[in-house]
């Protein structure tokens, strides 16, 4: 059973330009989260969620950035006119459908997350 | 919103030595998860408890609900131990992401 898996391992973009980062979940994970650690500080949480719904997008910057999980295919975290301060490790994590679908009672495993960095 | 604070924030130690790392929060949590970041920058999750203490190897995990508090212990410390520890809570209700401390620099020299 593979892991998490994201790709790129590293993304290097222009400011202006586009990223598209890809999360591909566990096998039977339904649960995906995406997290941003930026260059000397904590991870931070960015948003949460279920294939073909955005459960928590609190942490999401409003402007700029989107996600999506599709029915089909990995999930999608995309930074739009990226800018230096964009510029840090972008972590996707999953977890299987708990009881009551509260996932938080069951463990998050982490991709080797992307690394971003903004010329 | 939750606070999460860790203690120490750097910690270094002589292989063979019994480490102890702290984690606090303000709020209450469904699970707490003990997560270690190795230079490099991949993720590994050790732990995640609710009550009570798990044990896996040499690494131990205890919580206490009431206090709103877990302990990391690591016996008998090697220098392959060296690496970033990070406990993050969740809060559960449909806001399932998880609130991280800022971690603890751990150095086990030989």
């Amino acid at each position: 059973n593979a892991g998490v898996m994201q790709n790129p391992r590293h993304l290097v973009r222009r400011r202006g330009q586009e990223a598209r980062l890809r999360c591909s979940p566990m096998k039977g994970h339904s649960h995906v989260y995406w997290y941003r650690q930026l260059p000397e500080e904590g991870l931070k949480f960015m948003v949460y969620l279920q294939k073909e719904n955005i459960i928590d997008e609190s942490g999401m910057p409003k402007e700029r950035f989107s996600a999506e999980f599709p029915k089909e295919g990995p999930s999608i975290l995309r930074i739009q006119q990226v800018v230096r301060g964009d510029s840090a490790a972008y972590f996707c994590a999953s977890s299987p459908p708990g009881l009551a679908g509260a996932s938080s009672y069951n463990e998050q495993f982490f991709g080797p997350g992307t690394r971003l960095t903004v010329l | 919103k939750n606070e999460v604070e860790q203690s120490p924030q750097n910690l270094t130690a002589q292989e063979g030595e019994f480490i102890t790392i702290n984690c606090s929060y303000s709020v209450g949590i469904s699970a707490l998860h003990w997560l270690q970041q190795h230079p490099g920058g991949g993720i590994v999750s050790l732990f995640m408890l609710s009550s009570g203490k798990k044990k896996h190897g040499r690494l131990i995990a205890t919580i206490n609900i009431q206090e709103k508090h877990s302990s990391l212990h690591i016996t008998a410390s090697h220098p392959r131990d060296s690496a970033v520890y990070i406990c993050a809570v969740g809060s559960g209700g449909g806001a399932d992401g998880l609130t991280f401390g800022k971690g603890t620099h751990l150095i086990i020299q030989p």
